[in-house]
């Protein structure tokens, strides 16, 4: 399909455990966005790619938490030593900053629900 | 720092009644400013943008400098006007692109 995909949608993990969420954004689309959503709050910004490099990553919050985007198309956002506290849903959107007006709309995914156990 | 508020996390109405999301916004900067809406089952989608001054099923939004607000307004709700609703500031970076903030969002409930 033509929009933003995100696999596993479930994932279900152990304390300690190592996981890892893909994202396959639009294609064309040079901007890649990771977002963290936890029960009644609004999607919490993580990470930001502008093609291959991180543009921003002051949203994650330690070390545990990377994320990759090598070839500027496919990103991986990879977590660590996972704690209860991670269970989420992790978003992914991707954008366009090209054309006129700027564009500035995020296309979402269906996101990846994490459990840890 | 940038920061996106919208006091009430659920806002109930009866069909036919006007509704309004409020939405308050901190930035020093020049705004860019959207409402996103999650309806049941859905994906996370673009309602509207302040810069186009569209109307998008009914709803507007006006930003407001002064008092630094984005209201969400339509005259009429529509039972399937429900959802999640969440107001987005944009600030764009010198190092290209945008980093996008999210409210905590508000539940709209709208009975027949």
């Amino acid at each position: 399909g033509a929009g933003v995909s995100q696999t596993p949608s479930n994932k279900v993990t152990e304390k300690g455990k190592y996981v890892e969420l893909r994202c396959d954004p639009i294609s064309g689309h040079t901007a890649l966005y990771w977002y963290r959503q936890s029960l009644g709050q609004g999607p919490e910004f993580l990470i930001y790619f502008q093609g291959t490099g991180a543009a921003d990553d002051s949203g994650l919050p330690n070390d545990r938490f990377f994320a990759v985007r090598p070839e500027g198309s496919v990103s991986t956002l990879k977590i660590q030593r996972t704690e209860r506290g991670d269970s989420a849903v992790y978003l992914c959107a991707s954008s366009s900053t090209t054309g006129s007006p700027w564009a500035g709309e995020l296309f979402f995914g269906e996101g990846s629900r994490l459990t840890v156990l | 720092a940038q920061r996106v508020t919208q006091p009430e996390k659920l806002l109930s109405v009866f069909k036919g009644a006007p509704v309004e999301l409020k939405c308050n916004y901190s930035y020093s900067g020049s705004p860019e400013l959207f409402w996103y809406v999650q309806y049941s089952r859905q994906r996370l989608q673009l309602l509207l943008r302040h810069i186009s001054r569209e109307s998008i099923k009914g709803f507007t939004a006006d930003l407001n400098k002064g008092e630094t607000s984005f209201h969400l307004k339509k005259p009429f709700a529509q039972e399937e006007d429900s959802a999640m609703y969440y107001c987005a500031l944009s600030v764009n970076r010198n190092t290209g692109g945008f980093k996008t903030i999210f409210g905590a969002g508000t539940r709209l409930f709208v009975k027949a």
